[in-house]
């Protein structure tokens, strides 16, 4: 069976300090990969998404930056952690190519707090 | 990607059956129907997914008309652990690579 895994749980950051969360799948090959961030009481919103290594699409973040060094591992970094950048992280696999249509497994989540 | 519009809330009691409706007139022709739980902190669950008609499991039924502009979201005898956000999604997950929720219908169950 297929598994994500998300780490750190929750992570408190100060404001300027650099980011890594990382997220990786098992039991599947070359899946597409998403990191997506809801802030507080919000939808989520779409930053990153992956269909192969070292293919990475943005969606919106100035600050942050995706990398994908493996076919199941997906990276988010930040180089200096903004306020605005507190919020909940959560990584997301899918098939690609399928004719099932599979949908969206989604990780456990990072609470990053920005103080 | 077909856009989607739910309500942003409902209210409704334990023991209520909860219909949530969501439209999507450009839905094109290979997209499916999914629906999504969330619980806050935990990432969004599938719940249910459908292409026309009716699709039932044991935890929700979809309701498709045959022009697929709209779908409705069916919860029998709701419970209070029913209390989430539920995001509905068009999308062929195969072929689209960019895959953007809603803000979602946030449903409140009372006792």
């Amino acid at each position: 069976s297929q598994t994500i895994h998300q780490w750190p749980a929750t992570l408190v950051q100060p404001v300027g300090s650099p980011l890594s969360l990382e997220c990786t799948v098992e039991g599947t090959s070359n899946p597409n990969l998403y990191w997506y961030r809801q802030a507080a009481g919000r939808g989520l919103q779409l930053l990153f998404y992956s269909v192969g290594i070292g293919q990475i699409s943005s969606e919106v973040p100035q600050n942050l930056s995706a990398s994908r060094p493996q076919d199941r591992q997906f990276i988010l970094s930040s180089k200096k952690l903004l306020l605005s950048d507190s919020g909940f992280y959560l990584c997301a696999w899918s098939y690609q190519g399928r004719t099932d249509n599979s949908p969206l497994h989604f990780g456990n989540g990072t609470r990053l707090t920005v103080t | 990607l077909a856009k989607t519009t739910q309500p942003i809330s409902m209210d409704s009691y334990e023991g209520q059956e909860v219909n949530i409706t969501c439209s999507h007139n450009n839905i094109a022709t290979n997209d499916y129907i999914t629906w999504y739980q969330q619980f806050p902190s935990q990432g969004p669950r599938f719940i249910i997914q459908g292409y026309k008609t009716k699709v039932t499991n044991e935890v929700a039924s979809l309701f498709i008309p045959a022009d697929r502009k709209s779908s409705t979201l069916s919860l029998p005898r709701v419970s209070l652990s029913d209390t989430a956000v539920y995001y509905c999604l068009v999308v062929l997950y195969s072929s689209a690579s960019k895959i953007i929720f809603g803000s979602g219908t946030r449903l409140s169950i009372r006792p």
